[in-house]
């Protein structure tokens, strides 16, 4: 079955500080996508990235980087030098179009950056 | 403001009342998406249409709640009979033709009903 597993329920760091966030998924499936989205207090989730299973390159936009490994069916988001601006609860999600067109999000990892 | 508009943003009613909440998707989109999201936990996929046309629904999707999107623009999601369960964030989105299955969603804030 279809499953993505954040494991860290809730990080804290200082500001600009390196943190990184896991994601572990499981799919049957050998075509999927795999997605970042951000939830600010507002409640409004984000799209940051999508990352197609055929395409493990890693992928860097600003202070954010994305480190995708089929191996260990990981995919974990990395933000350089933290801001408080980027508290939030951050969610991993899955797609299978071969399947559903529908996401499947793990639990949330919420991150607070601190002063 | 040409985002994902819900309304009501808040909603507070009795056990045993009915509720509707609206969808106002981004125009040119043709997908649309219902998610429930509980606290602590990630959206939940509801049920989803490609203009009028109700294409999946989840089992979540018990026989209290309909789904209708009638002229394949505006959406509305009603509860029947809420429980004290349906207490939840309900989120809507929408996506471009060709973008729906990839997961490129644009999501509104969402209606928070409390069932007292």
């Amino acid at each position: 079955a279809q499953k993505v597993t954040q494991a860290q329920t809730e990080i804290s760091v200082v500001e600009k500080e390196d943190v990184t966030l896991d994601c572990v998924y499981e799919t049957r499936d050998t075509t999927y996508y795999l997605f970042w989205y951000k939830q600010p207090p507002s409640g409004e989730l984000v799209f940051l990235i999508r990352r197609n299973s055929f395409d493990e390159q890693n992928e860097i936009s600003g202070r954010y980087s994305w480190n995708f490994q089929k191996s260990t069916s990981s995919f974990n988001f990395t933000i350089t030098a933290s801001q408080v601006v980027d508290s939030a609860v951050y969610f991993c999600a899955l797609s299978e179009p071969n399947y559903t067109d529908k996401l499947i999000f793990g639990t949330g990892t919420r991150l607070q950056v601190f002063p | 403001d040409t985002g994902v508009s819900q309304d009501p943003r808040h909603k507070i009613t009795k056990r045993g009342q009915n509720v509707t909440f609206r969808c106002d998707p981004i125009s040119e989109h043709n997908r649309l998406y219902w998610y429930r999201q509980t606290l602590g936990q990630g959206p939940e996929f509801l049920t989803y249409f490609q203009n009028e046309a109700q294409l999946e629904k989840s089992r979540l999707l018990s026989d209290r709640f309909s789904a209708e999107r009638p002229k394949g623009s505006f959406s509305t999601l009603e509860i029947q009979r809420t429980e004290q369960g349906d207490s939840a964030m309900y989120l809507c989105a929408s996506s471009l033709p060709g973008t729906g299955v990839t997961g490129e969603l644009f999501f509104g804030e969402g209606s928070r009903l409390t069932v007292l």
